[in-house]
């Protein structure tokens, strides 16, 4: 298995833009979780889905903050209207289980908002 | 107020030497504890568990100690080498105000040759 996939690895975007995050679970993977890794805040769990379905979207900061899992295979995370303050590296991770089963996690997708 | 806080300061040391991370929590009643690896521009990697049953575990060089009544955990690298030199991130769930899982502010650890 190529592991977590995480696309783009880079996105630079001006305030007010949509942003859209996709990630790719390991292929069996029931969980899958989206964080985001500031250098104030560390890495903070945002929502995390289990068969598709969402199950703990208490750490999305706001409501310009969505994020969907419309299959097995695919997720994305959605930032509309973006502000500088959304800079950030987000990740994907994926799991065969929920907590304490080990995460799997992606590359990261470094977003800069200007 | 919740907090999980790790070496305040990045850590150095001499190859071979063993290095020690320590990982303190406050107002959290775990029932595990986890610890990753980070590599700069990669995600964390998963390295060991340890549950509040378990006093130690060990994988390896890697060891980790868990003591729930002074709310701290332990890791430690054995015969440490440079490609030991990394972030390394203390994690676990929260069940106090339902089931959060939240990360540590890592420590980050450079092996000197």
């Amino acid at each position: 298995d190529a592991g977590v996939i995480q696309s783009p690895r880079h996105e630079v975007t001006e305030m007010g833009q949509e942003v859209t995050l996709r990630c790719k679970p390991i292929s069996g993977h029931d969980y899958l979780f989206w964080y985001r890794q500031t250098m104030m805040r560390g890495l903070e769990l945002l929502i995390y889905f289990n068969n598709n379905v969402p199950i703990d979207d208490s750490g999305m900061p706001e409501d310009r903050f969505s994020a969907k899992m419309p299959n097995a295979s695919f997720s994305t995370l959605k930032i509309q209207p973006s502000e500088p303050r959304d800079s950030a590296v987000y990740f994907c991770a994926s799991s065969f289980a929920r907590f304490p089963y080990e995460q799997y996690f992606g590359p990261g997708t470094r977003l800069t908002v200007t | 107020s919740q907090k999980i806080e790790q070496n305040s300061e990045a850590l150095n040391i001499q190859e071979g030497k063993t290095a020690t991370l320590t990982c303190n929590y406050t107002n959290y009643s775990p029932a595990y504890l986890q610890w990753y690896r980070q590599d700069p521009g990669r995600g964390p990697v998963f390295l060991l568990l340890i549950r509040e049953n378990e006093k130690e575990k060990r994988k390896e060089r890697l060891k980790v100690t868990f003591d729930t009544t002074l709310k701290q955990s332990l890791f430690h690298i054995t015969a440490s080498q440079p490609a030991d030199s990394a972030t390394y991130l203390c994690a676990l769930e929260s069940t106090n105000t339902g089931n959060q899982f939240y990360f540590g502010t890592g420590t980050s650890l450079t092996v000197i040759p």
